[in-house]
């Protein structure tokens, strides 16, 4: 099986724009996890979509949004880009909820974000 | 609520020296509890898990670990490092596998290994 891929793998904005980061979970998984890395402050749970609906939420602002497709593709989306949104954006992707291994999560490679 | 605790940030072995990385978890029932490594710049690999059985958990380029529920720990050795090992490694805990609902998995923060020739 594929594993999981993330678009693109390295993105520079500029502070007050928007950003839209992508990924495609292996195969017949259904849960999508977003993660944020950064060296001060470690990884970070940002939100988890199962069968398109978000069901569960760390603790980001509002700037801070996702969703997830039909197909359990997912989306990430940062407005009004702050300098300290640079980081390395991580997507897991598992089987979910009722299945085997559920919580199992397998990484993609990541997204570097730099905010000039 | 989980939690999980990775006391040692950075840890210096010499290669061919044996490892061990130190995880402690809390939770309220057995969890399940897994190995991440990272290589920089790179995205998290999976290791080993241990949903539950022998406790004494196999993975992935030589690596072992262990689940001690008395200790709540589930430390990761390695008998002989090798120079490649060198990276940051996580343990993660999520919920057991008939809780249901949609608890999300929790990683620790993380300890950095350096191999010394």
């Amino acid at each position: 099986k594929a594993g999981v891929t993330q678009t693109p793998r390295y993105l520079i904005k500029t502070r007050g724009q928007q950003v839209t980061l992508s990924c495609s979970p292996i195969s017949g998984h259904r849960s999508v996890s977003w993660y944020q890395q950064t060296p001060g402050q470690g990884l970070q749970f940002l939100f988890e979509y199962f069968s398109e609906t978000q069901r569960n939420k760390g603790n980001f602002p509002g700037r801070f949004s996702g969703r997830q497709f039909s197909n359990s593709r997912s989306e990430m989306n940062v407005s009004t880009l702050e300098l300290g949104d640079s980081a390395l954006y991580l997507c897991a992707s598992s089987p979910g909820p009722g299945q085997g291994s559920s919580h199992t999560q397998y990484f993609g490679p990541g997204t570097r974000l730099t905010v000039l | 609520a989980q939690s999980v605790t990775q006391p040692d940030i950075h840890i210096t072995v010499s290669e061919g020296a044996s490892l061990e990385l130190r995880c402690n978890y809390s939770y309220g029932a057995t969890p399940y509890l897994f190995w991440y490594v990272q290589s920089p710049g790179q995205g998290l690999q999976l290791l080993l898990k241990y949903f539950s059985g022998d406790t004494l958990v196999q993975g992935i380029k030589g690596f072992e670990a262990e689940f001690k529920r008395s200790q709540s720990s589930f430390n990761l050795r390695k008998p002989s490092v090798h120079w490649s090992d060198a990276a940051e490694y996580f343990c993660a805990v999520g919920p057991p596998l008939n809780s249901g609902g949609y608890q999300k998995v929790t990683f620790g923060t993380g300890t950095k290994l350096q191999v010394i020739p």
